[in-house]
This record gives C-alpha cells, structure tokens and sequence, in this order.
C-alpha cells in the first residue's frame, strides 16, 4: 500500500516570502505520479502541480516548485514570494496503476499567509 | 457550467432518510471519482468509474451506492446512514484513470 505523508500541519509565512511544504511517501514501484493540490477555504480541490516519477526535472508552475528527491521519496513544494490568496490547506498526493490511477493523499498542510 | 458541479452544496438528513448526491462534469472526461473528505483525516477514493464502469470500490459500506448513467454524471445514492458519515464528499473527473484529476466543490453532509 502507498502512503503519503506530511509532517507539518500547520505553517505560516508571511507575505512575499517564500515557504516549503514537505511530503514523503513510501512505494515499491518504480512508475507512479506525484500532485500537490490546493484546497482554499471555499473549499475547491485546485490542482498546483504535478511531477512524473520519471522524470528527474522538477516541475514548475509559476511562484510554485517541487524538490522531487525519488530515492528519498520526499516530494517538497515550494511558494515563492507568497500572496495572501495562497492561504489554503495544501495536499500532497501520489497515484499509481496499483491504486487504480486513484489519488492516495496526505493529511495536509494548512497554509497561513499573513500581511 | 464549466468544470465539475456537484449538487447539494449541503445537505442534512436522519439515519432513516434516503437521499442522493449528484455529480455533474463539463470537461469530456471519461472517469469520474466519489472521496470523502472527514475532519483530520486525509482524503479517503471511495469509487472510480472509467468510461461508466465501477474499475473502483473502495471497501465502501452498502449504505453507499454509485451510480454513473453517462461519462458526465455520477451519483451517489444515500441510505440509512450514520452519524460517522457525516463529512465532505467531493467528486473528481480526469481525462482517464491516471490522468490530472478535477474537483467539484463538495457536498458538505450532516448525518443526525
């Protein structure tokens, strides 16, 4: 079974800064997919990024980044210079053939951004 | 309509109701998901349909029944629930199993 772990439940930055989400999961297969996800107050799952497990690139999405480390299974989003519209819970997700293409998801991370 | 729209936005019903929550996608997607989302827990696939076939059962009580008539429309079929029900249920799409995934606003549900 995968599992996808975040560690820090609640962060807060301040804004213009820049933060790091981190998300570790645990798989034994070699092909699988990686997502963060954004879930605002209004409650509307947005996807923020995704990464294939094969390729080493890390992706990017604008102020929005990963460190994708697949030998340490640790799959880090990074916010820079962070806006008060970034206030969200933030979920990291992993999905592969096994789970049936469904997304297996970490608690989450709620996402403070103050003035 | 564009996106996902899912209907109720809330929804309060007894132990003894029936009741059902609808999903709708705009997006030509052919598999659509059913996740519950409770308090402190992380979010819990309940069902997968590709193409309108259940490719999905997460060990789902029978008091939860799917159904998905079309690509476009899934539904989910409420009976004789409990007060452990009660939480978010939110709906996806994706173009296919495996690809990027979509979601509705939810159905914020109260079991009393």
């Amino acid at each position: 079974a995968q599992t996808v772990t975040q560690s820090q439940p609640e962060m807060s930055v301040q804004e213009a800064e820049t933060v790091t989400l981190s998300c570790t999961y645990d798989t034994s297969e070699n092909n699988y997919y990686l997502f963060w996800y954004k879930q605002p107050p209004s409650r509307q799952m947005i996807l923020v990024i995704r990464q294939e497990a094969y390729k080493q690139q890390n992706a990017t999405e604008n102020r929005f980044s990963v460190n994708f480390q697949k030998a340490a299974k640790s799959f880090s989003l990074k916010i820079s210079d962070s806006q008060l519209g970034d206030t969200a819970m933030y979920f990291c997700a992993f999905m592969n053939s096994n789970s049936g293409y469904a997304l297996n998801f970490g608690k989450g991370t709620s996402l403070l951004v103050t003035p | 309509e564009t996106g996902v729209t899912q209907t109720p936005r809330h929804l309060v019903m007894g132990m003894t109701n029936k009741k059902s929550l609808k999903c709708e996608q705009h997006l030509g997607h052919n598999a659509m998901y059913w996740y519950k989302q409770s308090a402190k827990k992380p979010l819990e696939l309940m069902f997968v349909y590709n193409f309108k076939e259940q490719t999905e059962n997460n060990s789902v009580p029978s008091r939860f029944s799917p159904e998905c008539p079309n690509s476009s429309h899934l539904f989910l079929h409420l009976h004789t629930l409990q007060p452990e029900d009660s939480a978010l249920y939110l709906c996806a799409s994706s173009q296919a199993t495996g690809g990027e995934q979509y979601f509705g606003p939810g159905t914020r549900l109260t079991v009393t």
